[in-house]
């Protein structure tokens, strides 16, 4: 009901594949955001968008790239997934001031 | 670059008892400051916010925060916490012009009945 839905919303993978997760806004925001959520370290901000093609880095950005053709869509790309990026990447989008969160993307690398 | 601390990893409160959970941040100018809770497997909603203005805040479910721009925090606070309220806490800093948010290590809260 928010407007925003991540896929897949649970994906096994294996060490050194590629992986792609999408993040989709039917709202508008000019704003969206990839963080990953592990124990003991809350949400660390990977990624984020400004604009279409803009993007910058986040706190934890070494391993992944991201895409921002059109407004409604901002995708994660881990090039060659790794133990490490075992998570749960949760995707957000925003104008100014408070975020929206998506439901979450649990991702295990095997 | 900004950032923000909570120092309390786990809280635990009785139903009913008062409840009051710390954040602390790092920003050079004044940051936008904000709360999110997240019940388990949910994603994460946003309890308040700061921009400018009133120091005291007030949020949904019954929730406060009061900006102290002289200790560089923004606590959470609740008069008196139902056992709905368990969940893990959120602190977040936001920085104008970017737009850009970190969070912190988040508060996980427990309710004794």
């Amino acid at each position: 009901d928010a407007g925003i839905t991540q896929s897949p919303r649970h994906k096994v993978t294996e060490t050194g594949t590629p992986v792609t997760l999408r993040c989709h806004q039917t709202e508008n925001h000019r704003y969206m955001y990839w963080y990953r959520q592990d124990p003991g370290h809350g949400l660390r901000l990977i990624h984020y968008s400004y604009g279409v093609k803009d993007t910058d880095k986040g706190e934890v950005s070494d391993g992944y790239s991201v895409s921002r053709s059109k407004t409604e869509d901002f995708l994660l790309t881990l090039e060659s997934a790794t133990s490490s990026q075992t998570s749960v990447y949760f995707c957000a989008m925003g104008n100014t001031g408070e975020l929206f969160f998506g439901e979450g993307s649990r991702l295990t690398v095997l | 670059a900004q950032s923000v601390t909570q120092p309390d990893i786990h809280i635990t409160v009785s139903e009913g008892a008062s409840l009051e959970l710390r954040c602390n941040y790092s920003y050079g100018a004044t940051p936008y400051l904000f709360w999110y809770v997240q019940s388990p497997g949910q994603g994460l909603q946003l309890l308040l916010k700061y921009f400018s203005g009133d120091t005291l805040v007030q949020g949904i479910k019954g929730f406060e925060a009061e900006f102290k721009r002289s200790q560089s925090s923004f606590n959470l606070r609740k008069p008196s916490v139902h056992w709905s309220d368990a969940a893990e806490y959120f602190c977040a800093v936001g920085e104008s012009g970017t737009y850009k948010y970190i969070f912190g290590t988040g508060t996980r809260l427990k309710v004794l009945a």
